[in-house]
């Protein structure tokens, strides 16, 4: 079936370090991808997406690109910040849209 | 203010006890949908709705219940049947269920812990 694969976690970065978070999906058909972020205590938020082949969806510094030749949605920023510390979830929902399937999430921690 | 609302933020309960957690929404989205999160782990989706007075069980329904009577709000009952049901829980919406290029909004969250 459909699948999410995140790179484990913790992440631990110092500030202003280059972050790149992996992830790589299987799904039938074309699917949208998504990568939210979740700050402690608190619930998802979209951080960006991309609905289509080699379509980059960027946000706050973030990019990810969809390869669909490599099956990845990577999760890049060149450089974070101490307030990027939180939890990545990347997903995919695919046509007829009714179900979004999450990675298990990767948490980062950023240094002063 | 636009957004969902959770509550309550925390909540305890006694085994045995049915328990009822709150969603709503003034986003006038069609469809919304029940997530659980354990920790280290991803969203595990629990039940969803595309349209008032319609609902669909998602992958881990049992021991849940939820009713859909008005488009604002999505309320869901874990129930003494649930075994583990300590978990943090999450509500989302969409603008319209079936669109696969739409954005999932979720509300803050209701973390329940059994006593």
């Amino acid at each position: 079936g459909d699948s999410v694969t995140q790179m484990e976690g913790p992440v631990t970065l110092s500030e202003e370090a280059f972050l790149t978070i992996n992830c790589t999906y299987t799904a039938t058909g074309y699917p949208s991808l998504f990568w939210y972020v979740q700050y402690p205590g608190e619930g998802l938020q979209l951080l960006l997406k991309a609905t289509k082949a080699d379509d980059k969806g960027s946000n706050k510094g973030f990019e990810a690109t969809y390869r669909k030749e490599t099956t990845s949605f990577h999760l890049e920023k060149g450089s974070v910040q101490v307030s990027d510390s939180a939890v990545y979830f990347c997903a995919l929902r695919y046509t007829g849209g009714f179900k979004t399937i999450f990675g298990a999430g990767t948490r980062l921690f950023v240094k002063a | 203010d636009g957004g969902i609302t959770q509550s309550p933020k925390y909540l305890f309960r006694k085994e045995g006890q049915n328990v009822t957690l709150s969603c709503e929404q003034n986003l006038n989205h069609d469809a919304m949908y029940w997530y659980r999160q354990d920790p280290g782990q991803g969203l595990r989706l629990i039940y969803y709705s595309q349209i008032v007075n319609d609902f669909q069980k998602g992958d881990i329904a049992e021991g849940y219940s939820v009713s859909r009577e008005k488009k604002e709000s999505f309320p869901l009952t874990v129930t003494s049947a649930q075994k583990n049901p300590t978990a943090f829980y999450l509500c989302a919406t969409q603008k319209e269920g079936g669109r696969f290029t739409d954005t999932q909004y979720f509300g803050p969250g209701t973390r329940l812990t059994v006593l």
